[in-house]
C-alpha cells in the first residue's frame, strides 16, 4: 500500500487566488512527520513546510499553509495569493520515527500551473 | 544558511567512463543522502550516511559507490554506467539520521546523461 498518495492530476489556478493541492498518508506509528517539496523546472526540491503529528496547531510558513487532519491522515498544501513563480512539481513526504534510520517517503507528485 | 551544494550541475558520460558527483554542506548535518530522479516521478533513496558511515544501500548496483571522506562532503563515484543510469541525482542532508523531525534540505542536483 501507497505510504503517501497525491492524486490530483495537473493542477490550475489564476494568478493571486489560492489553490490546495491534497496528501494523503498512511502509517501506524505514533509519531511521524509530513513535508512538503517544490521542485521547479530547474530541478532543486526546496523545502516549504513541516507539520509534526503531535503539533497542536496547523503548520504556516508565509504564504503556505499546511491543513493537517490527523483522524483523516490527511496533510493537505494551501499555497494563498498564487505567484507565477509557484507554478512547479509539488511532492508531499513522510517521514516515521522506525527504526535508526526513518526514510523519507515521498508521493507522485502533482504539477501545479500559475496563470497569469 | 541551509545549502547544499552539488557539482558539477551536467555531466555526459560514456558507458566505460570513470567519474564522481560531489556534495558538501556545511549546515553541521550528521546525515547525507543520495537520490536519483526520473523526470516527473519522486525522488528514490539510493543510499544514506550517518555519522559519515554507510547506513542505509537501497540495492543500488555496484556500479555506483558512494563515499563520505569526512560530515561535509558526500561523493558518488560512477563507473560503466547504463543508458538507464541517466537521471537527475539529487543530494539532501538533514540533521539526524533518526526520527521524524527535521527536514531535509537538497542541493540543486547533476543531471546525468550516459551515452
Amino acid at each position: 500500500a501507497q505510504k503517501i498518495t497525491q492524486t490530483q492530476p495537473g493542477m490550475f489556478v489564476q494568478e493571486k487566488e489560492a489553490v490546495t493541492l491534497d496528501c494523503t498518508y498512511d502509517t501506524s506509528d505514533p509519531s511521524y512527520g509530513l513535508f512538503w517539496y517544490k521542485q521547479p523546472s530547474s530541478g532543486e526540491m526546496i523545502f516549504l513546510i513541516y507539520q509534526g503529528s503531535y503539533d497542536q496547531q496547523n503548520a504556516t510558513e508565509g504564504r503556505y499553509s499546511l491543513n493537517f487532519q490527523k483522524a483523516r491522515k490527511s496533510a493537505n498544501l494551501v499555497i494563498s495569493a498564487s505567484q507565477l513563480g509557484d507554478s512547479a512539481m509539488y511532492f508531499c513526504a513522510m517521514r516515521e520515527k522506525t527504526g535508526a534510520n526513518s526514510k523519507l517517503t515521498f508521493g507522485k507528485g502533482i504539477t501545479l500551473s500559475v496563470r497569469p | 544558511d541551509t545549502e547544499v551544494t552539488q557539482t558539477p550541475k551536467h555531466l555526459v558520460m560514456g558507458m566505460t567512463n570513470k567519474k564522481s558527483l560531489k556534495c558538501e554542506q556545511h549546515m553541521g548535518h550528521r546525515a547525507m543522502y543520495w537520490y536519483k530522479q526520473k523526470a516527473k516521478k519522486p525522488p528514490e533513496l539510493m543510499f544514506v550516511y550517518s555519522y559519515e558511515k554507510l547506513s542505509i544501500n537501497e540495492s543500488v548496483p555496484s556500479r555506483f559507490s558512494p563515499e563520505c571522506p569526512n560530515s561535509s562532503l558526500l561523493n558518488l563515484h560512477l563507473h560503466a554506467l547504463q543508458p538507464e543510469d541517466s537521471a537527475l541525482y539529487l543530494c539532501a542532508s538533514s540533521q539526524t539520521p533518526t526520527g521524524p523531525l527535521g527536514e531535509q534540505y537538497f542541493g540543486p542536483g547533476t543531471r546525468l546523461t550516459v551515452t
